[in-house]
């Protein structure tokens, strides 16, 4: 079992429609990372968090550290939302070491 | 600032083949690493470095080498290329808090 899984691992949304993305982790971690990575293969941090929550734009990153669950949410989806979204996490056991998902593919239809 | 950046883009070699993709940052990160991403897998870790002066293998660090030159650069050669090593290669540097990662555009690389 991988130490990050995500779901789904395919998504197709309407456009307008709120999106959901999970991230399940096993391990301990110091911080968890959303990362997006976009057709043209390059890859933006989203959010960085520890706990509670973090809201950007039309983006919602929550975390609950006692179920290690995290979800990525997506409010009034657009086109320009299509990508893959990478979910890791920073392991507590060791400073340099981040697990990542295999990625949520998005497609966002007009 | 141009942030992480990577050189080349693409790169086809052929098998026994060596090169070495280069990647500079200039956020004044301590940490730079060394990712492969393959179709259905996570970023995988090849070689990190915490510092300037130190490197250490990653998760899949066979067939491939390392070099901090100074805190800005960090270069991930390879000496005798293998098809398995077709990939797409990511570096990053990282913020020492709160931890975040900036990535380079990816070479993608094809051995044949």
């Amino acid at each position: 079992k991988n130490e990050v899984e995500q779901s789904p691992q395919n998504l197709t949304a309407q456009e307008g429609e709120f999106i959901t993305i999970n991230c399940s982790y096993s391990v301990g971690i110091s911080a968890l990372h959303w990362l997006q990575q976009h057709p043209g293969g390059g890859i933006v941090s989203l959010f960085m968090l520890s706990s509670g929550k973090k809201k950007h734009g039309r983006l919602i990153a929550t975390i609950n550290i006692q179920e290690k669950h995290s979800s990525l949410h997506i409010t009034a989806s657009h086109p320009r939302d299509s990508a893959v979204y990478i979910c890791a996490v920073l392991n507590s056991g060791g400073y340099q070491k981040v697990t990542f998902g295999t990625g949520t593919k998005l497609q966002v239809i007009p | 600032n141009a942030g992480v950046t990577q050189t080349p883009k693409f790169q086809v070699l052929k098998t026994g083949q060596s090169m070495t993709l280069q990647c500079a940052q200039d956020m004044n990160h301590n940490s730079m690493y060394w990712y492969r991403q393959d179709p259905g897998m996570g970023l995988r870790l090849i070689y990190y470095s915490a510092s300037e002066g130190t490197t250490d293998k990653g998760e899949v660090p066979n067939g491939y080498n390392v070099s901090r030159l100074n805190k800005r650069e960090f270069s991930l050669r390879l000496e005798s290329a293998a098809p398995s090593q077709t990939s797409v290669y990511f570096c990053a540097s990282r913020d020492d808090t709160p931890y975040e990662q900036y990535f380079g555009p990816g070479t993608r690389l094809t051995v044949t």
